[in-house]
């Protein structure tokens, strides 16, 4: 079993739809959860980041953390053409602690049609 | 002002070459990352420094080697290249090891021919 599993897609929403990309993962250890935005031939930009379990909201971005299921949330709300691109969970053990680091999803491709 | 930079951007060569890529953060960061993403976009953590020492060194072949000059910069060099190493390689930093967040480069583009 992958560290982190995800949906690959593609995705694709007409425009204004609700999106709902999820991630599971199977460290228990896992406490930050980080969701990236990745356009073609970019690289990742954070949109998100959550600490434990619970909900982030921001703007049309709502991040949430089950830690019990071990499984993580991003929604988009009013999504927009211009949110169309790759998008990477991505979560890591500990801050602070040497020899942790950045484990990533697969990433979901999402197309938002007009 | 560009907070992680790698440079070059593209970078196509022959087999058996040699190459470098080079990255600087400008955001007072302490921990640096080398990614490599592979064609179907999985990223993958190759090593990692922490204050110009190595913590991380996944299983990577040893024709792959990072130097870090200082905390600001995280070069990746490597021999002897063959067509499995085309990828595209990422840099990025935290402030700390395994962070709240890491910042990502744009990414070297590199082909092996």
């Amino acid at each position: 079993q992958k560290e982190v599993e995800q949906d690959p897609g593609p995705l694709s929403v007409p425009e204004g739809a609700i999106v709902s990309l999820n991630c599971t993962y199977s460290n228990s250890a896992f406490q930050y959860f980080m969701w990236y935005r990745q356009y073609s031939r970019k690289g990742p930009e954070l949109l998100m980041y959550t600490y434990s379990s619970g909900n982030k909201e921001d703007g049309r971005f709502t991040a949430q953390v089950d830690k019990s299921s071990k499984y993580i949330s991003l929604f988009i709300r009013d999504s927009q053409p211009s949110d169309s691109a790759t998008y990477l969970c991505a979560m890591s053990a500990s801050g602070g602690n040497y020899g942790q680091n950045f484990v990533f999803g697969p990433g979901t491709r999402l197309s938002v049609l007009p | 002002d560009t907070a992680v930079s790698q440079t070059p951007k593209y970078l196509v060569t022959q087999m058996g070459n040699d190459k470098s890529i080079k990255c600087e953060q400008n955001l007072g960061h302490d921990t640096m990352y080398w990614y490599k993403q592979d064609s179907k976009k999985f990223l993958k953590i190759m090593f990692s420094y922490n204050n110009k020492e190595l913590i991380i060194n996944e299983t990577v072949p040893n024709r792959f080697s990072p130097k870090s000059p200082d905390k600001a910069h995280l070069n990746l060099h490597i021999n002897s290249l063959e067509l499995g190493d085309s990828a595209v390689y990422f840099c990025a930093s935290s402030q700390v090891a395994g962070g709240t967040e890491a910042f990502f480069g744009q990414g070297t583009r590199l082909t092996v021919v």
